[in-house]
């Protein structure tokens, strides 16, 4: 079964640039699924990041946009975060998940049915 | 973007209870709304997909219902692993959106 694990540094200096990479086992990232990155700031919801399919083309939240890049490396199987520009406000347990679709009633639905453990990103100097 | 509310931010409720929780969305999304369960220190884990969904492996006292802008989950008969926090989410478009969550704690 498919397995997805983030790594990165666990502390960020502020205006600096936050970078993640979630490893995929147990599957190809080149299947028809796209690949989220999803964070939590502590005692708070869930916030969608963006995606990327496996051709490269992503979609990014507005809030977030003009400081996010997610890129894809299939000769290694994972995906990569990176945020710029970071402030005490991207202090957050990332996660990166997969979102798979099911086809009911002609409809295709997404859902993230698999997830990485996450992990804790501090901005602090 | 699609703003997703759940109104309760939290609910007290005893093992067996029938527990109910709503999610609103502030446009119609059809059936594109999934529903999570998370505990702390844990990821979030698919519970309903398509609105009314069970995604496979999931207990079936766990149901969801509704569409256009109005959704539930209802959990049966509460068991001591279902003390958890729940978010729905909208897929209809991007960016993906969830609600606040609503934490189901013990009576």
């Amino acid at each position: 079964q498919v397995q997805l694990q983030e790594s990165g540094p666990g502390l960020v200096k502020p205006s600096g640039t936050l970078s993640l990479t979630c490893a995929v086992s147990g599957g190809s990232i080149s299947s028809t699924k796209w690949w989220s990155w999803v964070r939590q700031p502590p005692g708070k919801g869930l916030e969608w990041i963006g995606e990327i399919y496996h051709s490269g083309r992503t979609n990014y939240n507005p809030s977030l946009k003009s400081r996010v890049t997610i890129s894809v490396d299939k000769s290694k199987n994972e995906f990569s975060l990176k945020l710029s520009s970071v402030t005490a406000a991207d202090t957050a347990l990332y996660y990166c998940a997969r979102e798979g679709s099911s086809s009911t009633n002609l409809s295709y639905y997404y859902a993230m049915d698999v997830w990485g453990q996450g992990t804790t990103v501090t901005v602090s100097s | 973007d699609i703003q997703m509310t759940q109104s309760q931010s939290s609910l007290s409720a005893s093992v067996g209870d029938r527990v109910t929780i709503t999610c609103q969305a502030s446009q119609s999304i059809g059936m594109y709304l999934n529903w999570y369960q998370q505990k702390p220190g844990k990821a979030p884990k698919i519970l309903i997909y398509a609105a009314s969904s069970l995604q496979t492996g999931v207990p079936t006292r766990f149901s969801g219902s509704g569409s256009g802008t109005d959704f539930t989950l209802t959990i049966s008969s509460l068991q001591p692993e279902d003390f958890a926090t729940y978010f729905c989410q909208q897929t209809y478009n991007t960016p993906r959106t969830f609600g606040q969550g609503t934490r189901v704690e013990i009576k």
